[in-house]
């Protein structure tokens, strides 16, 4: 089972900041958090991801509450473009690897 | 530098018959993940391959099965399909990189079981 909860839907703006949430409560000490996203009938696209720390690259910023028990994906101007299934996935950094485990994810709708 | 590609995008069977599915790696990957996405669903992990070796496998019968090749590409295998298989299949690659692994996926091929 996921090992997070995410609203099943949002709409936002399109030119406003989008803020998805996480809740991943049981969160272990050497869990990640990553976030993908999928257009749909694409394969899932990686967003970014992050330990404690918040994160930004050129798609989105990750900040992760201190107690790492939720973490919030901001896409600081939306687009028509970014309107897809968001998914917020916790795992392990294993060196042999490991699985994703996807839940329903976020569905997002930009409106112009 | 190509991502991750998967052959064909689209397919159509017969219950019964037998199915491979194709994935490419990115550049600079040694190993390859097979989910499979149902209509509405989140991606479920199938297995993944590493070393030409299954290291790691979900909750799916032996009818699924795979192989990895010496230049890293992947096959996916399925034997005697069900209507319930009819779903998008994903590959994804990855790297170990500075001790973490981020997995990227391709665009999938759509199988439909008749």
């Amino acid at each position: 089972d996921a090992k997070t909860t995410q609203p099943p839907s949002m709409d936002c703006a399109e030119g406003r900041a989008a803020n998805l949430p996480c809740n991943h409560s049981t969160i272990s000490g050497n869990e990640y958090v990553y976030w993908y996203r999928q257009i749909h009938s694409q394969g899932p696209q990686y967003i970014i991801h992050g330990l404690k720390n918040n994160e930004t690259n050129e798609m989105a910023s990750l900040i992760i509450t201190e107690d790492r028990k939720s973490s919030t994906l901001i896409l600081p101007h939306a687009t028509l473009r970014d309107t897809a299934v968001y998914y917020c996935i916790v795992r392990v950094h294993y060196n042999q690897g490991g699985k994703l485990i996807f839940g329903q994810g976020t569905e997002l709708s930009v409106k112009p | 530098d190509a991502g991750v590609t998967q052959s064909p995008t689209h397919l159509i069977k017969t219950r019964g018959q037998q199915v491979t599915l194709r994935c490419s790696p990115k550049s600079g990957h040694d190993t390859v993940s097979w989910y499979q996405q149902a209509l509405g669903q989140g991606p479920q992990f199938i297995f993944q391959y590493y070393e030409e070796e299954e290291r790691q496998r979900g909750n799916f019968p032996d009818r699924f099965s795979g192989h990895q090749f010496p230049n890293y590409s992947s096959e996916l295998n399925v034997n005697a399909l069900l209507l319930g298989d009819s779903a998008l299949y994903l590959c994804a690659s990855s790297a170990q990189l500075a001790g973490q692994e981020t997995q990227y996926f391709g665009p999938g091929t759509r199988l439909l079981v008749l």
